[in-house]
Parts: structure tokens; sequence; C-alpha cells
């Protein structure tokens, strides 16, 4: 099955500053990779996401770039704010032979500090 | 509703007690999923659902555990014989269908504490 390892485990950035998160899967097979902010008692929040046919997605202060042949993915957040301050997961999903369950990493505790 | 709904938010059992945990999706998402979160660690699936169906029930961690979807809508995580164990979050999702192009929102979870 899908193994995603995600590093680092904590971070932490002052404001304005740029905070990146790396993630790597196994399983060739998984084509779409989503990223997931989770704030303290609430669920995860879907943030951005890519598919496996590009290499490179962004929104406003937030990037993911996808490397498929070395099967890694990366979130870019750029001019960090206080209320980036949370959890954030990087996840794969392996579509094929009508799988549908996203495999997620063990988390980063991003903490942006004034 | 606006999002994924998800009733109790909390609950706390004694251990061997049955419990029942509740998700609404949003509405018109045919995709439905329950995960687990321990303390500290990313979500772990259980179950999905297509419509009325179990499409994958693998992460189901043993027969204790059964989800169910009678209408295709609401979803009920049902947990027999309750385990100190058994203690996390359970979070459900929906996505539009099943398919490459579908974004999972998830709920609040429900914070199920076995006493």
């Amino acid at each position: 099955g899908e193994n995603v390892e995600q590093h680092p485990s904590t971070l932490s950035v002052q404001e304005g500053d740029s905070a990146v998160i790396k993630c790597t899967y196994s399983d060739s097979a998984s084509n779409y990779f989503p990223w997931y902010k989770q704030e303290l008692g609430k669920g995860p929040q879907l943030i951005i996401d890519i598919r496996s046919n590009v290499g490179e997605k962004k929104d406003q202060r937030i990037a993911v770039t996808l490397n498929k042949t070395a099967k890694h993915f990366s979130l870019h957040i750029t001019e960090t704010q206080p209320e980036d301050s949370a959890v954030y997961f990087c996840a794969a999903r392996d579509n094929t032979g009508g799988g549908n369950k996203l495999t997620f990493g063990t988390g980063t505790q991003l903490k942006v500090e004034l | 509703g606006a999002g994924v709904s998800q009733t109790p938010s909390n609950k706390v059992t004694e251990k061997g007690k049955y419990v029942e945990l509740r998700c609404d999706p949003i509405s018109g998402h045919t995709a439905l999923y329950w995960y687990r979160q321990s303390l500290g660690q990313g979500p772990e699936f259980l179950i999905y659902f297509q419509g009325t169906g179990a499409a994958d029930d693998s992460g189901l961690p043993n027969d204790r555990f059964f989800a169910v979807r009678p209408e295709g809508s609401v979803s009920t995580l049902k947990i027999q014989r309750t385990e100190r164990g058994d203690s996390a979050v359970y979070l459900c999702a929906s996505s539009l269908e099943g398919g490459m192009n579908t974004e999972a929102f998830f709920g609040q979870g429900t914070r199920l504490t076995v006493v």
C-alpha cells in the first residue's frame, strides 16, 4: 500500500518568511496530492491540491510542486502570517481500480512568530 | 448544508459499550469517507462509500467496526464493545463523486473517549 512521509514535523518561521514542507510517497500509481490545514479542535481543511498531470500549482501565497519521477511533492507558503500557524498534512491518493482513499503524512506543526 | 456535519462533537463512553457516530455529508456528494485520527498523527482511512454501498472497507481495524449509509446520504459509524484503544477523533469527509477530479471535504470530527 501507499506510504507517505512528511518533513519536518515542526517548523518555526518569522512572520513574512517562507515555509516549505516536503513529502514523499511510495506508490507510483498515486495521481492526486492534496494538502490540508488543521487548526486545533477542527477538521482538516483543503488548501491546495495537485494532480499528476502538472508539476506546479499556485494559489496566492500558497504553491505546490510535484516531481513524479522522484515521488516527491512540496508545499510552499510565502509571506507567512500568524494565522498560517496550524498543522499541515500532505496526502496521496490512488484512483486506479476504483480505489479512492487518501494516505496522509504525519503532519507538520507550523508556527509563525511575530 | 454548508459543510460536512458530524454529531456528536464529543462522546465519552465506558469500555465495552456500543457507540454510533453520525455524519451528514455535503448535499449532493455521492462519495463519503470515514477516517480516524489519533493524537499527533495524520488521519487514517477506515471506509469509503460510493452511494449506498461500501466500495472499500479495507481500513476497518476489526469486526467491531461497521458503517452504513442506507439512503446514500447520512452515514453512521458503529463501534461495538468499545476498547480504550478506540479513543481518537473520527473524521468524516465527502466529495462530489469518487473519481479523479474530486476534492474531499472534512467535517470537524467526533472526539471519542473510551474510559
